[in-house]
This record gives C-alpha cells, structure tokens and sequence, in this order.
C-alpha cells in the first residue's frame, strides 16, 4: 500500500533561516508528487508539483522541491522563511495511472521573529 | 465566485443523525474530490469524479457514506446514521482535465467542519 511519511510534526524556524520539510513516500514506481501549504483559517494551496523530469521543481512563494528517486523523498526548501510562511504543510502522492492521492500527516511551521 | 466552495462550513449533528454536505467545483473542472480530514492527521480520500464516468469510491469508509455528482456540477456527500468518529473537516478539490497532468492540480474548497455530538 502507499505511504507517505512527514516525519517532523512542528518545525520552528526563525524568520529569516532556512527551511526544509521532509517528506517520503512508499510506493513501487515513481508516483506524481505535490506539496500544499494550509493556512490557519483558509483552504489548501498546492504549492508546488512534479512529474517527470527535473528533479528540483519551483513552486510560489519562493518554494522548491527536490525529488530523490533513490532515497524516496521529496522534501520541501525554502532559503529566507517569512512570518506569513507559519502554516501546516502536507506532501501527498498519487500513483501516476491511479485516482487516489496519499497524504501525509502533515508538518506545522512556526516562526518565530 | 472563482473558487470551490461548500457548505455548510459548520455542522453539528446529534448521533445517528443524517447529514448532507456540498461541494460547488470551479465552473469547467470536471474532475471532483472528496476527503476526509480528522484532527491533526491528514487527508484520507474519500471518492473522486471524472465526469459522466462511474465515480472512483475506493476510499468510502463504510457504507454509510455516499456521494452524488450530476455532470461537472455540485456534489453531495451523505453521511446517514452518523457516528463521532465521523467528527473532521471534510474537504472537496476540483480540478481541470479528465487526462493529462491537470486532472491532479486540485483547487480546494474550505472545508466543512462536522461535529457528532
């Protein structure tokens, strides 16, 4: 069965320091793989996505993403983190012939000034 | 309205208790997702629509739970005989394209908030 792994629950960074979220999945071939950010009080916003191809994705909000084939992972990095940064963050997967998508439990980012 | 939007962003039902969400997608997206969201765990999928095709409901937790979709426009989520363990937000997505990489990028809708009491 797919999994995903968010293995940081909190994160608190300071503004201005860098960040990085993990995230690994389980899955047989290489799934289609996304991040969203949930805002306290709003919906979820995909941040950014990949499919094929290079391997380091850019996403909004001055977010990026690698994807590490061999190590299953997909973890989140942004360089200078913003107060509006504080937020929950999920990864999820979905097979790449398939429907469902797999979300991780998520990580929740504060930052501190 | 550009967004999804749904209703009632809050609910609170007593136990037993039959209860209907909504889901508005974004006008022309035809593919249309249903979760589930308990606190402090992440997305469970619940069903997905693609259309007029027969809706993917690998993810219904039991047979309490049912969805309706009519073409490309609103969706229903029932949830008859409700339990406590239903408590969560339930989330709708809508995305653009039965093929192709833009059936996955899904804009989500707010949310409704259900409590069993």
């Amino acid at each position: 069965a797919q999994s995903v792994t968010q293995p940081d629950i909190h994160i608190t960074v300071s503004e201005g320091a860098s960040l990085e979220l993990r995230c690994n999945y389980s899955y047989g071939a290489t799934p289609y793989l996304f991040w969203y950010v949930q805002s306290p009080g709003q919906g979820l916003q995909l941040l950014l996505k990949y499919f094929s191809g290079d391997t380091l994705v850019q996403g909004i909000k001055g977010f990026e993403a690698e994807f590490k084939r061999s190590q299953s992972s997909f973890n989140l990095r942004k360089p200078s983190v913003h107060w509006s940064d504080a937020a929950e963050y999920f990864c999820a997967v979905v097979p790449n012939t398939g429907n469902q998508f797999y979300f991780g439990t998520g990580t929740s980012l504060t930052v501190i000034p | 309205g550009a967004g999804v939007s749904q209703s009632p962003s809050n609910k609170v039902t007593e136990k037993g208790k039959d209860v209907e969400l909504r889901c508005d997608p974004i006008s022309g997206h035809t593919a249309l997702y249903w979760y589930r969201q308990r606190l402090g765990q992440g997305l469970e999928f619940l069903i997905y629509f693609q259309g007029n095709s027969a809706p993917d409901k690998s993810g219904l937790p039991s047979d309490r739970f049912s969805a309706e979709r009519t073409g490309e426009s609103v969706s229903t989520l029932t949830i008859q005989r409700t339990q406590q363990e239903d408590s969560a937000v339930y989330l709708c997505a809508s995305s653009l394209g039965a093929n192709g990489q833009a059936r996955y990028e899904q804009y989500f809708g707010p949310g409704t908030r259900l409590t069993v009491t």
